[in-house]
């Protein structure tokens, strides 16, 4: 199956610090990545879709400019936290789908555990 | 709006059992719905994918179905192991966008 990795698995930055995940899909191009943040035993919710050569599309309630994303490759994708603050701990997970296999199936990342002290 | 709700929230059961989890939506114009497995601080490995025109698919122990006219899907688990202890994610793809819209999960616990 395809191959989506995150890096770092877990980051503890202070509190006004700013803090870049990566995603990256090992054996193929991806135009379109996700973003996603899972709170402690609640489900995934959808923060952004990130668009290779273009503007990230943000869903409502997502601060654009407190999570960066740039997806200047088509195996790259980074979700920026900037001026992190506690309350921005949480898990956060990529994922991408294969344009080459009819991007029928989401694969995703081991996810960042993000901690903000 | 779509929305996805798991039923039970938790399951726990002994070793060597059947069992069956529930996912729910509430719109049936999806192009697909996928089921995933989350280890605990891990991220998510795909289960299963059903397309919007199939009925159900099978890996292994492994069995997921689809209703779309009444708007649900069963993960169903065969001889249950300790090592499928986790939660189980049901997330719906309503088109194109490749967005999913995820389902809370269950938890399940396999008891020796």
């Amino acid at each position: 199956g395809a191959v989506v990795s995150q890096h770092p698995s877990r980051v503890i930055c202070k509190s006004g610090t700013s803090v870049k995940i990566e995603c990256r899909s090992l054996d193929f191009q991806a135009t379109t990545m996700f973003w996603y943040r899972q709170f402690p035993k609640k489900s995934l919710m959808l923060m952004a879709t990130s668009n290779e050569g273009s503007k990230a599309t943000y869903e409502q309630g997502v601060e654009k400019d407190k999570f960066l994303i740039n997806h200047a490759s088509l195996t790259l994708s980074t979700l920026t936290v900037t001026s992190a603050h506690p309350e921005d701990s949480s898990f956060y997970i990529c994922s991408a789908s294969r344009p080459d296999r009819g991007n029928t199936e989401a694969f995703f990342g081991q996810g960042t555990r993000l901690t903000v002290v | 709006k779509q929305e996805v709700t798991q039923i039970p929230a938790a399951l726990s059961v002994p070793e060597g059992e059947n069992l069956v989890l529930n996912c729910s939506f509430t719109d049936s114009a999806i192009y697909n719905l996928q089921w995933f497995r989350q280890d605990p601080g891990k991220g998510l490995t795909s289960l299963l994918l059903i397309q919007s025109s199939q009925r159900e698919q099978t890996s292994g122990r492994l069995n997921a179905s689809l209703d779309k006219s009444s708007g649900r899907s069963t993960l169903y688990i065969a001889a249950s192991q300790p090592g499928d202890s986790a939660t189980y994610l049901c997330a719906v793809r309503m088109d194109s966008s490749y967005k999913l819209i995820f389902g809370s999960g269950t938890r399940l616990l396999v008891r020796p």
